[in-house]
């Protein structure tokens, strides 16, 4: 299987418009989230999802939304970008919800610029 | 409130010595602990983790970690750097029946042959 996908790798905005950064897994795992990793920062929760139609917000929600109507994906939408989410976005997911013993796995990652 | 800090922003090591990473945490209960690699470019991949019991833990790559409860620390250690060790290394914390992971800032590690 493939793993933990996301798409676009690469992608330049300009304030204000807006796109979805595509998240997918093979696995069939019930959890799935959202990271934005900025230097100096670590990564910070955006979303998370624990099944399908059922998501909640992490730490760092505002300016992004999620929906999660299959198993397999969970895209992030950027209504109207802003310099402040110029940052390299992680998507992870696990078998189970609910359980840290459970490993995550994390994407490629997309690096997005807004300018 | 939980954190993670890894005090060393940046370490540089010669290939083949020692190194350690340092980790501490502020959590109210018992966390269970994570290690992460990032090669330049990829994503995040798990070195190892802590939950309970025996307080070393084995990782992959030859890397372990111990759990110090009275220092609230979980550091990273490797006998033996390789170069293709340079990476940057996470350390996060979690809680027993919540999927929320909280990352420290990272240690970006540096080998020189």
């Amino acid at each position: 299987n493939a793993g933990v996908t996301q798409t676009p790798k690469f992608q330049v905005l300009k304030t204000g418009q807006s796109m979805t950064l595509q998240c997918a897994q093979d696995m069939n795992h019930e959890y799935m989230s959202w990271y934005r990793q900025d230097p100096g920062m670590g990564l910070r929760l955006i979303h998370y999802s624990v099944g399908a139609g059922i998501t909640d917000q992490g730490e760092v929600p505002n300016g992004y939304n999620v929906s999660r109507s299959t198993t397999e994906d969970f895209p992030l939408r950027l209504l109207s970008a802003a310099p402040s989410q110029t940052s390299v976005y992680f998507c992870a997911s696990s078998q189970l919800a609910g359980d840290l013993t459970d490993t995550q796995y994390f994407g490629p990652g997309t690096r997005l610029t807004v300018l | 409130a939980q954190s993670v800090t890894q005090p060393d922003i940046h370490i540089t090591v010669s290939e083949g010595a020692s190194l350690e990473l340092r980790c501490n945490y502020s959590y109210g209960a018992t966390p269970y602990l994570f290690w992460y690699v990032q090669s330049p470019g990829q994503g995040l991949q798990l070195l190892l983790k802590y939950f309970s019991g025996d307080t070393l833990v084995q990782g992959i790559k030859g890397f372990e970690a111990e759990f110090k409860r009275s220092q609230s620390s979980f550091n990273l250690r490797k006998p033996s750097v390789h170069w293709s060790d340079a990476a940057e290394y996470f350390c996060a914390v979690g809680a027993r029946n919540t999927d929320k992971l909280i990352f420290g800032t990272g240690t970006r590690l540096q080998v020189f042959p």
